[in-house]
């Protein structure tokens, strides 16, 4: 149990479809991230939101559009992916207070897109 | 540009001990951490480092030389359970992580 939860674990979507990520933490961070996992490539930060404000969008295609509505939840928003979006797709959190700054990793969401 | 190198796969025997490097060069350093990635799950925090020296936790100890760009974390005693990825990570000056691409750890009996 990471205290961060993700879901849905899997996902098959075509390149037409719209679906959403749903990343909840419940360890009282402030900070929130996405990140995309590629086989043998390192974490890809997408997105940061810092206190529910987006901090870092660091060159994503428009078809991701991340979504906080408050400090726990964070929302990743698909639309017209491509193949080479398929990969897993991590949320994390961190307090961004004091001299702690280790992220908690969720379980992450197997996309693939056919 | 930044950089983070850590070699992509090593095997070791369980019981014995091993090294796994990671040097970079980044904009700004807050700190260096490591990660342990088994298959099909997420990262676990392991150690962070930000000054000079060897930090112990367990059967893991963590090194860091800032003047060289470099760190190295230890697994002494190794089990088949430690068999996983090891993510090396540097925060920058704008308290961002810079990651490694892992190093694949396999633990033969």
């Amino acid at each position: 149990e990471t205290g961060v939860t993700q879901t849905p674990r899997h996902l098959v979507m075509g390149m037409t479809n719209k679906k959403s990520l749903k990343c909840e933490q419940h360890l009282g961070h402030n900070a929130m991230y996405w990140y995309k996992q590629s086989a043998k490539k390192p974490l890809e930060l997408m997105f940061v939101y810092n206190f529910k404000e987006q901090t870092e969008n660091n060159s994503v295609p428009s078809r991701f559009s991340p979504e906080c509505p408050n400090s726990s939840h964070l929302f990743l928003h698909l639309h017209t992916l491509q193949p080479e979006d398929s990969a897993l797709y991590l949320c994390a959190s961190s307090s961004l207070q004091g001299s702690s700054y280790e992220q908690y990793f969720g379980p992450g969401t197997r996309l693939t897109v056919t | 540009g930044q950089n983070i190198d850590q070699p992509t796969e090593m095997t070791a025997t369980e019981g014995a001990i091993v090294q796994i490097n990671c040097t970079y060069q980044t904009s700004g350093f807050n700190g260096l951490f490591w990660y342990q990635q088994h298959a099909g799950e997420a990262p676990t925090f392991l150690s962070y480092n930000v000054l000079d020296g060897l930090e112990e936790k367990g059967r893991f100890s963590s090194f860091l030389s800032r003047s060289k760009g470099y760190s190295y974390l230890l697994l002494k005693e190794l089990q088949m359970k430690d068999s996983a990825s090891y993510l090396c990570a540097v925060m920058d000056s704008n308290y961002q992580l810079i990651w490694g691409a892992g190093t694949k750890l396999i633990i033969k009996p």
